[in-house]
C-alpha cells in the first residue's frame, strides 16, 4: 500500500504551548487528507477534512481557531493544536486519500500527545 | 442514528475459526468501503478495499459489500492470534468529502 508519514510519532508539551503535526504522503498525490482524534479504547472520531489548497472543513464541535489545518501542498498537510490543554492530550492521526481508478485512504501512524 | 453502525466486541474465538465482522450504515451515497485493522498504540492499517456491491478476496480475508442492505462484512479464515486486533470499517462517498469509520470490533484470537 501507499506509505504516509505522520510526525512526530510522540510529543510532550507544556499547557497554553502550540504544537505542529506533520502529514505527508510519500509515494502519491493527496488531494484530501482527514484528521482523527482517537480516545483509549475508542474509534476514530473525524476532526476535519482538508482540500489541497482551500479551508479545512471541520466537523461539528470542533474548534476551528483551536484545531488550525495547513493542506499546502498535494502531499503535506499539518494540524496544529494551539494554546494546548490537558484534556488536548490524545492520539491524532492522519489519512490521506489516494484518488484515481480506485479511492483508497491510507494512514500515517499516529502521534501521541501529552499535555501537561 | 450515527452513520456507520459496527458492534465494538469484544469477540474472543479459537485459533483456526473463521471470524465475521459486519458494519450497516446508512447513507446510500457511500461507494468505497473499507476495512482497517488496528494494533494497540498503532495507526490503522488498510485491509481490503471494496467499490460498489460485490465480494473481493485476498488470501484469508474477504469482503463483501450489499449496498442493498446497506451492510458491508469481512471474513478471516483459518484466524491465527496475531490477528487479534481491532477491526474498523470505513466507507465514503464519491465526493471523498468524509471518510467515517465504524466504532471498531475488538477481535481477540486465542490459542
Amino acid at each position: 500500500g501507499a506509505v504516509v508519514s505522520q510526525h512526530p510519532s510522540r510529543v510532550i508539551c507544556k499547557s497554553g504551548t502550540s504544537v505542529k503535526i506533520e502529514c505527508r504522503s510519500l509515494d502519491f498525490q493527496a488531494t484530501t487528507m482527514f484528521w482523527y482524534r482517537q480516545f483509549p479504547k475508542q474509534s476514530l472520531m473525524l476532526m476535519a477534512t482538508s482540500n489541497e489548497g482551500s479551508k479545512a472543513t471541520y466537523e461539528q464541535g470542533v474548534e476551528k481557531d483551536k484545531f488550525l489545518i495547513n493542506h499546502a501542498s498535494l502531499t503535506l498537510s499539518t494540524l496544529t493544536v494551539t494554546s494546548a490543554h490537558p484534556e488536548d492530550s490524545s492520539f491524532y492521526i492522519c489519512s490521506a486519500a489516494r484518488q484515481g481508478r480506485n479511492t483508497e485512504a491510507f494512514f500515517g501512524q499516529g502521534t501521541r500527545l501529552t499535555v501537561v | 442514528q450515527k452513520e456507520v453502525e459496527q458492534d465494538p466486541g469484544p469477540l474472543s474465538v479459537p485459533e483456526g475459526a473463521i471470524v465475521s465482522l459486519n458494519c450497516t450504515y446508512s447513507n446510500s451515497a457511500f461507494q468505497y468501503f473499507m476495512w482497517y485493522r488496528q494494533y494497540s498504540r498503532k495507526g490503522p492499517e488498510l485491509l481490503m478495499y471494496t467499490y460498489s456491491s460485490g465480494n473481493k478476496e485476498d488470501g484469508r480475508f474477504t469482503a463483501q459489500v450489499d449496498k442493498s442492505s446497506k451492510y458491508i462484512s469481512l471474513f478471516i479464515r483459518d484466524s491465527q492470534p496475531s490477528d487479534s486486533a481491532t477491526y474498523l470499517c470505513a466507507m465514503f462517498s464519491g465526493g471523498y468529502n468524509k471518510l467515517i469509520f465504524g466504532a471498531g470490533t475488538r477481535l481477540a484470537v486465542h490459542p
